[in-house]
């Protein structure tokens, strides 16, 4: 069965604090793996795909890896307007079905 | 150029009643999908569609049905609503083998 875990399920950092939100999955077959960000009360926002272990992807203070069974989101130097939700989804061999972790929750204070 | 837009983005109904969510895209997508997230749980995939006429069940499809008679609308219908439903649903589009997922506003279902 596919699974997707996402670790810590909450993270507060302070301003310029940087860390590293992880994703574990079983996904048979993976099609693309992809971060999204979503704030409260929104739906989530694409943020990048990674295809193949070893890729990496950056945007602003935000750089995404993968390994085979891992993917993580590194935040370098966090600002308070990072805080949301950070949401992990592979795409299964079908291609059609995104499954999404539980997301880890980041609170950046000032 | 709107994206995804769904409505009602609010509805509070009594177990029994029915209602249909609506969910349109205005990008040409192949894809559209019903999600809905519960705290804590995650996204689960309700029902899906890869085209105009065709849909298929996705994790937790029990007690939902949907149609898909246009190409840019998708349909989410509850016959009878139960308080196991209450959930935030979204909609979500993509393009043919893009996998990139956008997201509607989402629409907030009450079940007393």
């Amino acid at each position: 069965e596919d699974q997707v875990t996402q670790s810590p399920e909450a993270l507060r950092l302070q301003e310029g604090e940087s860390s590293s939100l992880n994703c574990s999955y079983t996904v048979s077959g993976l099609r693309g793996l992809f971060w999204y960000r979503q704030d409260p009360g929104k739906g989530p926002e694409f943020l990048f795909t990674l295809y193949s272990a070893g890729e990496e992807k950056e945007k602003e203070r935000l750089k995404a890896t993968l390994t085979k069974k891992e993917s993580f989101l590194h935040i370098t130097a966090p600002k308070p307007e990072d805080s949301a939700t950070y949401l992990c989804a592979p795409r299964d061999a079908g291609g059609f079905k995104t499954i999404f972790g539980a997301g880890t929750r980041l609170f950046v204070k000032a | 150029n709107a994206g995804v837009t769904q409505t009602p983005k609010f509805r509070v109904l009594k177990t029994g009643q029915s209602m249909t969510l609506l969910c349109a895209q205005d990008m040409n997508h192949e894809y559209m999908y019903w999600y809905r997230q519960d705290p804590g749980m995650g996204l689960r995939l309700i029902h899906y569609s890869v085209g105009e006429g065709t849909t298929a069940k996705g994790e937790v499809p029990d007690g939902y049905n949907v149609s898909r008679l246009k190409k840019q609308n998708f349909l989410l219908g509850l016959e009878s609503a139960a308080p196991s439903q209450t959930s935030v649903y979204f909609c979500a589009s993509s393009g043919r083998g893009t996998g990139e997922l956008f997201f509607g506003e989402g629409s907030r279902l009450t079940v007393l």
